[in-house]
């Protein structure tokens, strides 16, 4: 049962050009989004992050939104760079869970120069 | 800065060794966390600890254990190795609702 689903498994855009990344989740019960980004051969990075409280939240290039009705989060990036290129992974977690986070698939960004 | 280290970056071991994979973090963090990684298939938690000697299964336990015998490391350990534990082990601590990554640990089982 895949709580958290990424569609997409790559994304090629321009450099310069607004990067957006979907997430879609099934549990209501998740009250806490993250955004992680990684390159081969490290750990995952932590990115940006969102409460259920919110609808949105910014920091520098990146801008999380969360849709509760639909179930669904992006992350858009926004101008993109080649530095950019990475997995993406999003992630949630319930309260009650102690912060178990639950990831989605992942999706290969490309940014092209 | 959180820093989360892992005892290697790579390893190859063969079926039916016991394997011994460390994590070390240094912020007195209480929530420790194990995950795999595989293409296609996202991050998996294989087992958390919420503090010293406690230890909790996640998603995908199966032929492996944990040990945390001080609260800044997390052990991870392979009983007998098998081949389809090929993969990559990421290791996690948290601080508020952030869990922050070691730079994990690509093991190759022959």
């Amino acid at each position: 049962d895949q709580q958290v689903k990424q569609n997409s498994p790559s994304l090629s855009v321009q450099e310069g050009r607004i990067s957006i990344l979907n997430c879609d989740y099934t549990n209501s019960m998740f009250d806490y989004f993250l955004w992680y980004k990684k390159y081969p051969a490290e750990g995952p990075t932590f990115l940006i992050s969102i409460s259920s409280i919110k609808d949105k939240n910014e920091d520098g290039r990146f801008t999380v939104f969360l849709n509760k009705s639909a179930k669904h989060l992006s992350l858009h990036i926004v101008p993109s760079q080649p530095g950019d290129s990475a997995v993406y992974f999003c992630a949630a977690s319930r309260e009650t869970s102690g912060s178990r986070l639950t990831f989605g698939e992942g999706t290969q960004l490309t940014v092209n120069p | 800065d959180v820093k989360v280290t892992q005892s290697s970056r790579y390893l190859v071991k063969r079926t039916g060794e016991k394997v011994f994979l460390e994590c070390v973090q240094d912020m007195d963090h209480e929530n420790m966390f194990w995950y795999r990684q595989d293409p296609g298939l996202g991050l998996r938690l294989i087992y958390f600890s919420y503090d010293v000697k406690m230890k909790e299964k996640g998603d995908i336990p199966e032929g492996y254990s944990v040990s945390r015998e001080k609260k800044e490391r997390f052990s991870l350990i392979l009983e007998s190795a098998s081949t389809n534990q090929t993969s990559m082990y990421l290791c996690a601590s948290r601080i508020h609702e952030t869990q922050y990554f070691g730079p994990g640990t690509r093991l190759l089982v022959l």
